[in-house]
């Protein structure tokens, strides 16, 4: 059962560039959101997705975009990286977050130079 | 404002002692809670949710208090491999979003 599976596991950027995270499911969960996950700082929300078509922004939106043209996927795009965004990425799934487990990928560790 | 607060510890203990982890969280329309477990440079994993009558699930328990509006984890006969980050976590009705806590560090020690 492959879950979460995100793409990169690393990757070192230099200021300025552009990237995207990947993220894919294969639950057919229709919540999906990111995080990242500073020392110190815990786990802040990123974007999140409800559905397909939908997204809304989390706790710390700026310099992120999102979008979710299928349930299965939910990338992540960094537009101009900044050294601000070195840190640990992670995408989850829930079928419902109310009740349901948000199933985590492994991660993505990000350094901007 | 959404807030989750943890103590950070790192609460050290033997193997083989009882301990307790509490958790406050700001929104009393929050509406379910749930302790995550995070090994180090690994992704968070559910441990368990927590029901407003306190539930048990093997060696931990969980507890509710809505009136205080804290959440807590009490893991008994601890083991060496319970030494992780508990994350204390709350979902509030409305904002569909999960707000996380930064989580409790324990060493569980031979």
């Amino acid at each position: 059962n492959a879950g979460v599976t995100q793409t990169p596991k690393f990757q070192v950027l230099k200021t300025g560039q552009s990237m995207t995270l990947q993220c894919a499911q294969d639950m057919n969960h229709e919540y999906m959101s990111w995080y990242r996950q500073d020392p110190g700082m815990g786990l802040r929300l990123i974007h999140y997705s409800v559905g397909a078509g939908i997204t809304d922004q989390g706790e710390v939106p700026n310099g992120y975009n999102v979008s979710r043209s299928t349930t299965e996927d939910f990338p992540l795009r960094l537009l101009s990286a900044a050294p601000s965004q070195t840190s640990v990425y992670f995408c989850a799934s829930s079928a419902r977050p109310s009740n349901q487990p948000q199933h985590f990928g492994d991660g993505t560790r990000l350094s901007i130079l | 404002r959404k807030e989750v607060e943890q103590d950070p510890g790192p609460f050290n203990v033997p193997e083989g002692a009882t301990v307790a982890f509490n958790c406050t969280y700001s929104n009393s329309a929050s509406q379910s809670f749930f302790w995550y477990r995070q090994d180090c440079r690994k992704e968070p994993k559910l441990l368990m949710s927590v029901y407003s009558s306190g539930n048990e699930d093997g060696r931990f328990t969980a507890q509710l208090n809505r009136a205080s509006q804290y959440i807590s984890l009490l893991i008994r006969d601890s083991k060496l491999s319970d030494s992780a980050t508990y994350l204390c976590v709350v979902y509030l009705s409305g904002y569909s979003t999960l707000t996380f806590g930064k989580g409790t560090m324990l060493l569980v020690s031979p």
